[in-house]
């Protein structure tokens, strides 16, 4: 079984806010976790790909910790501006050819 | 470098008819892959490859076809178009798979009547 889950689904918040979401997947056999930002009528874009168990990750106000003993991720955003407003998808490599399996996404809608 | 692009931007199909998405790509990527959007499922991953000559299956391979006779470019043929092959088509590409961000194409839009 290929799951690799997110949540929530949809997440509505104020400008300032901060924010956190999460991606579970199975811990066996673990390649790696990737992270991207995808705009609505634009291509996905990577933000991370995390290996190590413990990893974290940071991008401007955009950060990723990877847990792959328990098979989980979290990515935050500080300080939400609009532009942040966005699909976020989680993808689990399941081998070294390139299997990559995306969760269903979480959309992020910042209001000003 | 042009990146990865795809071709065409729009599709419109009768059921039944075949034809072949086309994907290329200018990096020198060994790693391409092919996926469709559906609402509420991301990404699923249709077929995907690691060299010219060598493709694999993904989650949802049915009614598709690849093939990878060099390394620039990889095909998404469908056989006998079907409404629920309806969707956005992604190809994307890396250099390497456990260390490298995949790059995305800028995607076609296939609808089947």
């Amino acid at each position: 079984i290929l799951n690799v889950e997110q949540s929530p689904q949809s997440l509505h918040v104020q400008e300032g806010d901060s924010t956190n979401f999460t991606c579970s997947f199975p811990s066996s056999n673990f390649y790696a976790l990737h992270w991207y930002r995808w705009e609505t009528a634009k291509s996905p874009e990577a933000l991370f790909v995390m290996t190590l168990n413990g990893d974290e990750k940071k991008k401007g106000r955009i950060s990723a910790t990877l847990n792959t003993k328990e098979g989980y991720s979290y990515l935050y955003i500080k300080g939400s501006q609009p532009e942040d407003s966005a699909t976020y998808l989680c993808a689990r490599l399941y081998n070294q050819g390139g299997k990559l399996i995306f969760g269903q996404g979480t959309e992020l809608s910042v209001k000003p | 470098n042009a990146g990865v692009t795809q071709t065409p931007k729009f599709q419109v199909l009768k059921t039944g008819q075949s034809m072949t998405l086309q994907c290329a790509q200018d990096m020198n990527h060994e790693y391409m892959s092919w996926y469709r959007q559906d609402p509420g499922m991301g990404l699923r991953l249709i077929h995907y490859s690691v060299g010219a000559g060598i493709t694999d299956q993904g989650e949802v391979p049915n009614g598709y076809n690849v093939s990878r006779s060099t390394t620039e470019d990889f095909p998404l043929r469908l056989l006998s178009a079907a409404p629920s092959q309806t969707s956005v088509y992604f190809c994307a590409s890396s250099f390497g798979t456990v260390d490298n961000e995949q790059f995305f194409g800028p995607g076609t839009r296939l609808t089947v009547l």
